[in-house]
C-alpha cells in the first residue's frame, strides 16, 4: 500500500510557470524526500528534507514540509519543458529505512 | 560503477517461466532496495538487504518472488512461474547509508511484461 499520496494527480502549465505539488502521508516519518522520473526512466533524487526543517532549497526547487499536518509541498518555479515528468514524494515508513512513494503527480510543460 | 546498472532492460515472459533480473548497485553501497512499479503507480516496496543480509521482504507479493544478494553487490530478483500481474517495472535502488539520508540511486529498471 502507498504511504503517500500526491495531489493533483495531473498539471500542465505553460513555460516560465510555477508548479507547485503537495504530498499528504499518514504516519510519522524522520526524513521525507521528493524524486523525478521521467517517462520510462528511473527515479531521481532531488531533495531530502527532515522533519525538524520546515523548508528547504535547492536551484528552482523549494520544498516545505508540515509535520503537524503530514504534508509537503514541492515547488518548481520558472518551469521548462525539461521538467515534465512524474513527481513523487517519499516518506521513510515510521522512521524506518523503508521509504514508501506516494502516486505521483504527472507534471507536463508545455513551450 | 558510476551508476546503478539493471538488466535486461526489457524481458517478455510467457506465464509459467521463470525470470532472474538482476541488479548492480554502486559499488560500495551498503543498502540494496527492489520495488515494483505498476503502470501509473507509484513504486511499491518489494525488499531491502544491508550488504548480504536480507532484513525486510514484507513487500514481496507471494512466495513466487525470490531475492538474494549472496556477496552484498550484485542482487538478482527471481520470479518464478511468473503470472500476468507481475508484469511492472521492477527497481532497484542503491545507498551508501543503511537510512536513506543522502537519498537513493535507482537504476532505470527492468520492464517485464508475461504474456
Amino acid at each position: 500500500s502507498q504511504q503517500g499520496e500526491e495531489d493533483p494527480q495531473a498539471l500542465s502549465i505553460q513555460e516560465g510557470e510555477n508548479a507547485t505539488m503537495n504530498c499528504s502521508y499518514k504516519t510519522s516519518i524522520n526524513n521525507l524526500q521528493w524524486y523525478r522520473q521521467n517517462s520510462g526512466r528511473g527515479l531521481v533524487h532531488l531533495i531530502l528534507i527532515r522533519s525538524n526543517e520546515r523548508e528547504k532549497h535547492s536551484g528552482r526547487l523549494r520544498v516545505t514540509l508540515d509535520t503537524s499536518k503530514k504534508s509537503s509541498s514541492l515547488l518548481i518555479t520558472a518551469s521548462r519543458a525539461a521538467d515534465t515528468a512524474s513527481y513523487f514524494c517519499a516518506t521513510d515508513f515510521s522512521g524506518t529505512y523503508k521509504y514508501i512513494f506516494g502516486t505521483g503527480t504527472r507534471l507536463k510543460v508545455l513551450a | 560503477g558510476a551508476g546503478v546498472s539493471q538488466s535486461p532492460r526489457y524481458k517478455v515472459a510467457k506465464r509459467g517461466q521463470d525470470v532472474a533480473l538482476r541488479c548492480d548497485p554502486i559499488s560500495g553501497h551498503v543498502s540494496l532496495f527492489w520495488y515494483q512499479q505498476a503502470l501509473g503507480q507509484g513504486p511499491e516496496f518489494l525488499t531491502y538487504f544491508q550488504n548480504e543480509a536480507q532484513l525486510d521482504k514484507s513487500g514481496l507479493p507471494s512466495d513466487r518472488f525470490f531475492a538474494e544478494r549472496p556477496e552484498g553487490s550484485v542482487s538478482t530478483l527471481t520470479i518464478q512461474r511468473t503470472q500476468q500481474e507481475d508484469s511492472a517495472v521492477y527497481l532497484c535502488a542503491s545507498s551508501s547509508t543503511g537510512t536513506g539520508v543522502y537519498g537513493y540511486t535507482f537504476g532505470s529498471g527492468t520492464r517485464l511484461t508475461v504474456v
